[in-house]
């Protein structure tokens, strides 16, 4: 059962930075937060995950709420490739399944 | 990252026949792998889950007589669709997990497209 909450649909003009919300008020000490992307007739792609501790990596940026009741995915310049479905989901560490909420479709204006 | 691959990548088959989908991880053994569906402008859901050697566990409303799973080697799942009908076109989605990460990635195959005329 998801246990995410996000916006339907996103738009953001080229180069310029994104920032996709994700709610998760239910989460629990042992939820890691992964984000996934997933282009049309693709299967879905990592982006980043996180704990606690702000995380960046060469896609995004992940910057989680003190409370871990909501986190945010960062993209610093959209580029057209990055127009896909974001998902946002909660799995423990050494759990095993992915609920998927309904995502967020981020357009990118050119 | 690990590499997670799926056959055919699309197939077209007549109602009431079955259709096997394959689901390997290339470069990596995979003890558990997962299978999703996805129907046009939803989201994934998570049929089954996939554990080498033994019985797969399905989500709740999931036929397991009609998704049949093996996952009979560390690096092979199959989904096999029986007895399909139009309502069992989507889009079939695996994902596998890599052990050797530290951390609960799925890596995703590329996804099979079945209609079912």
């Amino acid at each position: 059962d998801a246990k995410t909450t996000q916006p339907n649909s996103m738009e953001s003009n080229e180069e310029e930075p994104v920032h996709l919300p994700c709610n998760h008020s239910t989460i629990s000490g042992t939820d890691y937060i992964h984000w996934y992307r997933q282009l049309p007739s693709q299967g879905p792609e990592y982006v980043i995950h996180g704990l606690t501790s702000n995380v960046n990596n060469r896609m995004a940026s992940l910057a989680i709420a003190e409370d871990r009741k909501s986190s945010t995915l960062i993209l610093h310049r959209a580029t057209l490739r990055d127009a896909a479905v974001y998902y946002c989901i909660l799995a423990t560490n050494t759990g095993n399944q992915f609920y998927f909420g309904t995502g967020t479709s981020l357009t990118v204006i050119p | 990252g690990a590499v997670v691959s799926q056959h055919p990548s699309w197939v077209i088959c007549k109602s009431g026949t079955s259709v096997k989908i394959e689901c390997r991880s290339l470069d990596f053994q995979a003890t558990t792998m997962f299978w999703y569906r996805q129907f046009p402008k939803q989201s994934l859901m998570l049929m089954a889950t996939s554990n080498e050697g033994s019985k797969a566990t399905y989500e709740q409303g999931v036929e397991k007589d009609k998704f049949l799973i093996n996952h009979a080697s560390l690096t092979l799942s199959t989904l096999t669709v029986t007895s399909a009908h139009p309502e069992d076109s989507s889009f079939y989605i695996c994902s596998a997990r890599d052990p050797r990460q530290g951390y609960n990635e799925q890596f995703f195959g590329p996804g099979t497209r079945l209609t079912v005329l």
